[in-house]
């Protein structure tokens, strides 16, 4: 049984530029979440998705923003961006019914360096 | 809203001795806790989490946590540690009614020696 996978696995860019960062969930998961982890730092939460929607945001730029497929997998997609956008990029999936006690399991993360 | 604190950025121990690692937090809801695991290169792994009931929680690795909701804390312990469980260790906390929501500590480094 596959867990959460994440692609790529490292990435490099430029100011300005835009990059879209892949995840597939975990088998029988159909809620994907998103979080930035800066260097030295936990992981912050950016948004969360299901049934295609994006269902709560975390305190980042509209320069942030995702999709949901029918399959469940997700994309990330980071436009203009800029030198403090570097960092590890984890998605965590799960069950819709979080709320009994769901556990979110972590992708290994796409580390994006922006030069 | 909620936050997170671990005031120990690293925590040095020699192998088969104790070990706590301290995390705060504070919401003014109800919340679930975690405590997760990363080792290097990789993702975040559960270790345990507080959903209700029982304060005291066990997990993998022979880990638990007790939650102390009059001192709003929720500290990581291990009777005797080994070289293996050097690793970052993260507290994160959701709030009942956002559950989706992991806030996470800026994280423990447990640097176990030989």
């Amino acid at each position: 049984d596959a867990g959460v996978t994440q692609s790529p696995t490292h990435l490099i860019k430029t100011r300005g530029q835009q990059v879209t960062l892949r995840c597939s969930p975990k088998s029988g998961h159909d809620t994907v979440s998103w979080y930035q982890q800066a260097l030295g730092q936990g992981p912050q939460f950016i948004f969360q998705y299901y049934e295609e929607e994006e269902r709560q945001r975390g305190n980042f730029p509209d320069r942030f923003s995702g999709h949901q497929f029918p399959n469940y997998s997700s994309e990330l997609n980071v436009n203009a961006l800029l030198l403090g956008d570097s960092a590890l990029y984890l998605c965590a999936s799960s069950s819709w019914g979080f709320g009994e006690g769901e556990t979110q399991y972590f992708g290994p993360g796409t580390r994006l360096l922006v030069l | 809203a909620q936050s997170v604190t671990q005031l120990d950025s690293q925590v040095p121990v020699f192998e088969e001795a104790p070990v706590e690692l301290r995390c705060n937090y504070s919401s003014s809801v109800s919340v679930y806790l975690f405590w997760y695991v990363q080792y290097p290169n990789q993702g975040l792994q559960l270790l345990l989490k507080y959903l209700s009931g029982s304060t005291l929680v066990k997990g993998i690795n022979g880990f638990e946590a007790e939650f102390n909701k009059s001192q709003t804390s929720f500290h990581l312990r291990k009777p005797s540690v080994h070289i293996s469980d050097t690793a970052e260790y993260f507290c994160a906390v959701s709030g009942v009614d956002s559950s989706y929501k992991l806030i996470f500590g800026s994280g423990t480094r447990l640097l176990v020696r030989p």
